[in-house]
């Protein structure tokens, strides 16, 4: 999980109530991404990018917008919170695809929507 | 969208016992990634596939990409209660889409 830093780590929301879920690595990556983790689900990708002013829609978009304006920070934002993404978010970054490159991801934030 | 398919779903095993779990796939995949997973934290990498016949080794685990390109397999020699946590596949279709398919892990157990 080197490099790459998630927060808030626990959350509980309101329905209906917004929050931005914070992401930053420090290994020059060009690629970031989120996933959302669910019980019996795996890992599913939300939304994506390629690098800065990049952005593009993995799995499971809806309910959720992204921006990156700068290659360090990659916040996922919840406009209006429902229930269904009561959830644990990964976000992840890498270098690229190249043999060697992996994916490193961050250690999880908790939300809970009630 | 492409499907991963990872059995077992959950292994509940005695220490000192090899275990192997598989994915499958319905589609080419050009790269395969194992991963695990403790609980609280984020998925850690254990070994990345980039060719189809490639078996390769990090310590007492050993990975396989399948020669057709839609299998690959992890095995674990000699379990110890450490290796106790979700193990995830995870395969790239290639490209410079960067988009990852997972598939729904193995829940190892190992017993003392």
């Amino acid at each position: 999980n080197a490099g790459v830093t998630q927060t808030p780590k626990f959350q509980v929301l309101k329905t209906g109530q917004s929050m931005t879920l914070q992401c930053a690595q420090d290994m020059n990556h060009e690629y970031m991404s989120w996933y959302r983790q669910d019980p019996g689900m795996g890992l599913r990708l939300i939304h994506y990018s390629v690098g800065a002013g990049i952005t593009d829609q993995g799995e499971v978009p809806n309910g959720y917008n992204v921006s990156r304006s700068t290659t360090e920070d990659f916040p996922l934002r919840l406009l209006s919170a429902a229930p269904s993404q009561t959830s644990v978010y990964f976000c992840a970054s890498s270098y690229g695809w190249e043999t060697g490159n992996t994916i490193y991801f961050g250690e999880g934030s908790w939300l809970t929507v009630v | 969208g492409q499907q991963l398919n990872q059995s077992p779903q959950s292994m509940f095993i005695q220490e000192g016992e090899d275990v192997s779990m598989n994915c499958t796939s319905s589609s080419i995949f050009n790269t395969w990634l194992w991963y695990k997973q403790d609980p609280g934290e984020g998925p850690v990498l254990l070994i990345a596939l980039y060719k189809a016949g490639e078996l390769t080794s990090n310590g007492r685990l050993t990975a396989q990409f399948g020669i057709t390109r839609k299998d690959s397999f992890l095995n674990i020699s000699a379990s110890i209660p450490s290796d106790v946590g979700i193990y995830f596949c995870a395969g790239h279709s290639g490209g410079s889409n960067y988009k990852l398919t997972f598939g729904k892990g193995t829940l190892l157990t190992v017993n003392p």
